[in-house]
C-alpha cells in the first residue's frame, strides 16, 4: 500500500523553464512533507518542507504547494538548471518529532541545455 | 561538521550468510533511522532510534534488526539473506526537533 505516490517516474525540462514535480498521499494523518532530491551514488539531500499549516513554502527557487483537500503536492523548480538534474522525492510524516519518513518511489528529472 | 558516514560502502555477501552495516551520525544528533532503497520502490523505512532505543519499526521481516550505541552511533544487521534484499541501505540522522533528516551515502548491498 503505497502511501505517498509519485506517478511520474521522469521529467525532462529545457533550462531556463519551470519544473513541476508532483506528488500524492493517501494518509490524512500526515501533517508534515518534504522533498528530498538524490544523485547517483550519494544519499539524498533535504530541499524544502511544509507543514500542513500552510499551503505554500518557499525557498529560493524552489517552492512547494500544498493541497490538503486534494492530497496533493508538488514542487516547483524555477528557473531549472542542468545541476537540478537529479532524482526527486518526496516525503510524508505523520507526527512531528518522529523520523519516520514515508517516501514516495521518485522521479527523474532532467534538466537540458 | 562531518556529515553521517555508512560503512561499508559496498558490500557482496551470499544467501543465507548475515551482514552488518554501521552508521556514524552527524555530531550532536541523538536519532538515527535506516531506509531500503530498492528499484520502483522508493525508500522504505526500516527503523528508527533515539538515545538507544527503538522508537519506529517499519513493516520488515525478523532478520532486519539493529540497535544504538551511546555515542549515538547504529548498526543494521541482517540475517539470513535473500536474494531480494540486495539495495541501498541509507542511514540518516537528525536532531529530532524538527523532521529534517541528513542521509549518509548508503550501503550497497548486492546478494548473489
Amino acid at each position: 500500500d503505497q502511501q505517498v505516490k509519485q506517478n511520474s517516474p521522469s521529467l525532462s525540462v529545457q533550462e531556463g523553464r519551470i519544473s513541476i514535480l508532483n506528488c500524492d498521499y493517501t494518509n490524512s494523518m500526515f501533517d508534515y512533507f518534504l522533498w528530498y532530491k538524490k544523485y547517483p551514488a550519494e544519499g539524498p539531500t533535504f530541499l524544502i518542507s511544509i507543514s500542513s499549516i500552510k499551503d505554500k513554502n518557499e525557498d529560493g527557487r524552489f517552492t512547494v504547494f500544498l493541497n490538503k483537500s486534494a492530497k496533493h503536492l508538488s514542487l516547483h523548480i524555477v528557473p531549472s538548471q542542468p545541476g537540478d538534474s537529479a532524482v526527486y522525492f518526496c516525503a510524508a510524516s505523520g507526527v512531528r518529532n518522529t523520523d519516520k519518513l514515508i517516501f514516495g518511489t521518485g522521479t527523474r528529472l532532467q534538466v537540458f541545455p | 561538521k562531518a556529515g553521517v558516514t555508512q560503512t561499508p560502502r559496498y558490500l557482496i555477501k551470499t544467501r543465507g550468510q548475515q551482514v552488518t552495516l554501521s552508521c556514524s551520525p552527524i555530531s550532536g544528533h541523538r536519532s538515527v533511522s535506516w531506509y531500503q532503497q530498492t528499484p520502483g520502490q522508493g525508500l522504505q523505512f526500516l527503523f528508527e532510534y533515539f538515545s538507544e532505543t527503538q522508537r519506529n519499526k517499519g513493516n520488515f521481516p525478523g532478520r532486519f534488526s539493529g540497535r544504538q550505541f551511546s555515542n549515538s552511533r547504529s548498526e543494521m544487521n541482517v540475517s539470513t539473506l535473500e536474494l531480494g534484499d540486495s539495495a541501498l541501505y541509507l542511514c540518516a540522522s537528525s536532531t529530532r526537533q524538527d523532521n529534517e533528516q541528513f542521509f549518509g551515502p548508503g550501503t550497497r548491498l548486492t546478494v548473489l
